[in-house]
């Protein structure tokens, strides 16, 4: 099966401060999703990318989807501690039709004040 | 809430038994997909069901079995349970059976094999 990858795995900031994190897939992706999990919680849908080179922003929140469709990257800016959870990036089988998605290990972001 | 209802919310057990996860999918919702979260292997696709037909099936061990109902709902079987089986066990829901879905996820069933 497909590989997504992200990094970094952990990410410590202090309010106020910029987070990146970077999603690769082995393959080409038709989509690709994001989902915050907060600590104690489940997966909560952020957003879905499909066209190439496509950004889409959520207040605070900026998600660009690689040119090639293989990549991807989630941008907060100015951190809060309510920003505070793991952030997966989930992408189809390539080709498929199937729900089925592969997840990356996600990046924990910690915010202290 | 999500719209997704999961239970047990927590579950201790011995090795060797066996246990049922119980799932609701979000109304409207056909597909209902399950995924076991752990430190070391993060979230990990189990199956997915669509309309009450299994629709994929991911790197599920032959220990584990599920199924969907009439009414949609889904339950999760695990049986000759191994201490390694302790994990978190999502089932998340979709309007359609494809990947242009967002996956709506229930609070999840922790499992605790002692």
């Amino acid at each position: 099966g497909q590989q997504v990858m992200q990094i970094p795995q952990y990410q410590h900031v202090q309010e106020g401060e910029d987070f990146t994190t970077y999603c690769n897939s082995s393959t080409t992706l038709s989509n690709i999703q994001w989902y915050k999990q907060r600590p104690g919680g489940h997966p909560v849908f952020l957003i879905q990318l499909v066209k190439s080179g496509e950004v889409k922003k959520q207040n605070r929140l900026t998600f660009h989807y690689g040119v090639s469709k293989d990549s991807s990257s989630l941008n907060i800016t100015a951190t809060q501690t309510t920003d505070v959870g793991t952030y997966f990036c989930a992408g189809p089988d390539r080709g498929s039709t199937l729900g089925r998605l592969y997840f990356g290990r996600g990046t924990q972001l910690t915010v202290w004040p | 809430d999500s719209g997704v209802t999961q239970t047990p919310k927590h579950l201790i057990t011995a090795t060797g038994q066996r246990v049922t996860l119980r799932c609701s999918p979000r109304s409207g919702d056909l597909s209902v997909y399950w995924y076991q979260q752990s430190l070391d292997q993060g979230l990990q696709f189990l199956i997915q069901y669509y309309n009450g037909e299994e629709r994929a099936k991911g790197n599920i061990l032959e220990r584990f079995s599920a199924q969907q109902f009439p009414d949609l709902h889904s339950e999760l079987n695990l049986s000759s349970l191994e201490l390694g089986d302790s994990a978190l066990y999502f089932c998340a829901s979709s309007v359609g059976g494809g990947s242009s879905y967002g996956y709506t996820f229930g609070s999840g069933t922790r499992l605790t094999v002692v």
